[in-house]
């Protein structure tokens, strides 16, 4: 059973541009969490979405979009990035609000030169 | 969200030796989870706590979730070189579905 599954690895892009990143929750989960974690912190929450709405936000500008898709895969959208958006992006997926269940990819290593 | 103090930022150690780390919180929590994270990876869940005195195991990890709800710690017992990592304490407060981490912990096991 595949976990959850996250594309690309790596991305390198340039200031200004904008970058989408993809996830593939795990089977069963109907739940996408998105996280950004900078060098040497932890994971900060950006946002949720179920049932293709984004449930909850956290602290990030607008420039920080998604969806979710009918078959509860995600996308996250970065729109005019800025070196500061470097980080690893996790894609986390859940059955619900379970946290037992709470499952995390390995990550989006984003860089912005 | 919710700022969480998680000491001591780095551990080094030596197998075999017990280890603990604990996360403090400003804010009650209603859940407190504890992650391991390998270099290149997503961080992967030890052990998950939902109630205030709550002591958990997991093989050798053991996790509490503290009385006043604002404070949980972790032990691993004889350590190991493959607990090499970092370790997150992170918290939910029911009134969200974000989960607030801390800056994490990073063991170094020599053998």
């Amino acid at each position: 059973d595949a976990g959850v599954t996250q594309s690309p690895t790596h991305l390198i892009k340039t200031r200004g541009q904008q970058v989408t990143l993809r996830c593939s929750p795990k089977s069963g989960h109907d739940t996408v969490s998105w996280y950004q974690q900078a060098l040497g912190q932890g994971p900060q929450f950006i946002f949720q979405y179920y049932e293709e709405e984004e449930r909850q936000r956290g602290n990030f500008p607008d420039r920080f979009s998604g969806h979710q898709f009918p078959n509860y895969s995600s996308e996250l959208n970065v729109n005019a990035l800025l070196l500061g958006d470097s980080a690893l992006y996790l894609c986390a997926s859940s059955p619900g609000t379970l946290w037992d269940g709470y499952t995390f990819g390995s990550g989006t290593r984003l860089t912005v030169v | 969200g919710q700022q969480l103090n998680q000491s001591p930022q780095s551990m080094f150690i030596q197998e075999g030796e017990d280890v603990s780390m604990n996360c403090t919180s400003s804010s009650i929590f209603n859940t407190w989870l504890w992650y391991k994270q390998d270099p290149g990876e997503g961080p992967v869940l030890l052990i998950a706590l939902y109630k205030a005195g709550e002591l958990t195991s997991n093989g050798r990890l053991t996790a509490q979730f503290g009385i006043t709800r604002k404070d949980s710690f972790l032990n691993i017992s004889a350590s190991i070189p493959s607990d090499v990592g970092i370790y997150f304490c992170a918290g939910n407060s029911n009134s969200g579905y974000a989960l607030n981490f801390g800056k994490g912990t990073s063991l170094l096991v020599t053998p």
